[in-house]
């Protein structure tokens, strides 16, 4: 069970064009999901929480315009990174969040998707 | 603010020694903690979690940690490494209220034959 899903894993594009990434939670209902940013051998930086039925929340120096964010559904969140430019480039890994009642949040990642802009 | 720290970027280790790593955390409250591992191009899957009770947690892939309040820490442990177990291992430290999650930077855990 708790599996997230993420499409497309890894996309190639033209600088100025959007693209747009999935993120599915397979088996479970998920009110929040996570947006993460990783460079090369970093760590993961999140970039917004994305919440069902209302807007996300980006953390702060993330351009709300530059990556938007979609969750329309229980099990559905949507990134699109609009306007896509080399330094865009990297990989994006979604979460979401298995709520098992008294708090006991865990989230679970997907595979990631890794985006090159040429 | 919360913050994690992982002193080791990388750590080497023969084949079926003992493994352990090391997650320092800063936090106001009661910490969730947990251990992740990613491998190469992969996103991350999740090893254990500490919320409450036991101070030893068991995880999946043999690994267990130990939560010590005095000393703030969360250390992944593994008695004997297998050449899978190579891969990036990040610990992390969440709220129940907000719920996000910050990650350490992470240690690289190469295997020797």
């Amino acid at each position: 069970g708790a599996v997230v899903s993420q499409h497309p894993s890894w996309v190639i594009c033209k600088s100025g064009t959007s693209v747009k990434i999935e993120c599915r939670s397979l088996d479970f209902q998920a009110t929040t999901m996570f947006w993460y940013r990783q460079f090369p051998k970093q760590s993961l930086m999140l970039m917004a929480t994305s919440n069902e039925g209302s807007k996300a929340t980006y953390e702060q120096g993330v351009e709300k315009d530059k990556f938007l964010i979609n969750h329309a559904s229980l099990t559905l969140s949507t990134l699109t990174v609009t306007s896509a430019h080399p330094e865009d480039s990297s990989f994006y890994i979604c979460s979401a969040r298995d709520f098992q009642g008294q708090g006991l949040e865990t989230q679970y990642f997907g595979p990631g998707t890794r985006l090159l802009v040429l | 603010a919360q913050s994690v720290t992982q002193p080791d970027i990388h750590i080497t280790v023969s084949e079926g020694a003992s493994l352990e790593l090391r997650c320092n955390y800063s936090y106001g409250a009661t910490p969730y903690l947990f251990w992740y591992v990613q491998s190469p191009g992969q996103g991350l899957q999740l090893l254990l979690k500490y919320f409450s009770g036991d101070t030893l947690v068991q995880g999946i892939k043999g690994f267990e940690a130990e939560f010590k309040r005095s000393q703030s820490s969360f250390n992944l442990r593994k008695p004997s490494v297998h050449w899978s177990d190579a891969a990036e291992y990040f610990c992390a430290v969440g709220s129940a209220a907000g719920n996000k999650l910050t990650f350490g930077g992470g240690t690289r855990v190469l295997v020797k034959p």
